[in-house]
C-alpha cells in the first residue's frame, strides 16, 4: 500500500521568497516520487522525479526536492518565488510494478507581489 | 504540449445522455490511464490499460465504460451520469510505468446537469 500526504492545501508566498511545499509518503517498497504542477485549465506537468541515485533532485523552473528516507519525505523547494509559480502542486508516489501513481490532495500556491 | 491530446476539452451533458471522451497519444506508449480530478479531492485513478488490456478498474461505477481499441487511443464512454460525476477527467500515458515518465493530457472538464 502507498499513500501521500501534502501538508497545507494553500500556501501564500511573497514574490522572491522561498517556496516550500511539504510531502510525506508511505510505501512498503522503495518508492518513486514525483512532483507535478497544474496551471489553471491545464493538465499535469512533471516538475521532477526521484527514482534512484542522488537524493537531491533538480527539476524545471528552478524547483528541487530532496528524498529523505528516514523522514519519508520529499519536500519541494524553490529559493525565489516568481509570479508564474502560482499554480497547484501535486506530490505523487509509485511503488508497484505497474507504476500506478498515487497523488496527494494538492497544494495551491499563491504568489503575492 | 505533452503529446497527449484529449477531446472535447469541455462537455456539458444531462443525466440521460450518452457521450464519450477521447484520448490520443502518438508517443509510442503502451500504457494509458484515466484519472478523475474532483474539487477538494486527490486525483483518483479510474482505469489502467497496458498493451490494450485493462489491468486496473478502481471500483469505478459501470456508468463509466472505458475502451482501448489500440495503443494510441483511449475512450471513456459515459452513460446516465450523476451530478457528482462532474469533474476534470485526465488521460495519461507512459512507455514504461516503472520509469515514472507519465505524460498527462489537458483534461476534459465535464459538467453533468
Amino acid at each position: 500500500a502507498q499513500s501521500v500526504t501534502q501538508l497545507g492545501s494553500h500556501v501564500s508566498v511573497s514574490e522572491g521568497a522561498l517556496v516550500l511545499l511539504r510531502c510525506n509518503y508511505s510505501s512498503s517498497v522503495p518508492p518513486y516520487l514525483f512532483w507535478y504542477v497544474q496551471y489553471p485549465n491545464q493538465g499535469l506537468q512533471l516538475l521532477l522525479k526521484y527514482t534512484t541515485g542522488a537524493t537531491l533532485v533538480k527539476g524545471i523552473n528552478g524547483f528541487e526536492a530532496e528524498f529523505k528516507k528516514s523522514e519519508t519525505s520529499f519536500h519541494l523547494t524553490k529559493p525565489s518565488a516568481h509570479m508564474s509559480d502560482a499554480a497547484e502542486y501535486f506530490c505523487a508516489v509509485s511503488s508497484d510494478s505497474w507504476g500506478k501513481l498515487q497523488f496527494g490532495a494538492g497544494t495551491q500556491v499563491v504568489v503575492t507581489p | 504540449e505533452t503529446g497527449v491530446t484529449q477531446t472535447p476539452r469541455h462537455l456539458v451533458m444531462g443525466m440521460t445522455n450518452k457521450k464519450s471522451l477521447k484520448c490520443e497519444q502518438h508517443l509510442g506508449h503502451n500504457a494509458m490511464y484515466w484519472y478523475k480530478q474532483s474539487a477538494k479531492k486527490p486525483l483518483e485513478l479510474m482505469f489502467v490499460y497496458n498493451f490494450k488490456e485493462q489491468t486496473e478498474n478502481n471500483s469505478v461505477p459501470s456508468r463509466f465504460s472505458p475502451e482501448c481499441p489500440n495503443s494510441s487511443h483511449l475512450f471513456l464512454h459515459l452513460h446516465t451520469l450523476q451530478p457528482e460525476d462532474s469533474a476534470l477527467y485526465l488521460c495519461a500515458s507512459s512507455q514504461d510505468p516503472s520509469s515514472g515518465n507519465w505524460y498527462f493530457g489537458p483534461g476534459t472538464r465535464l459538467t453533468v446537469l
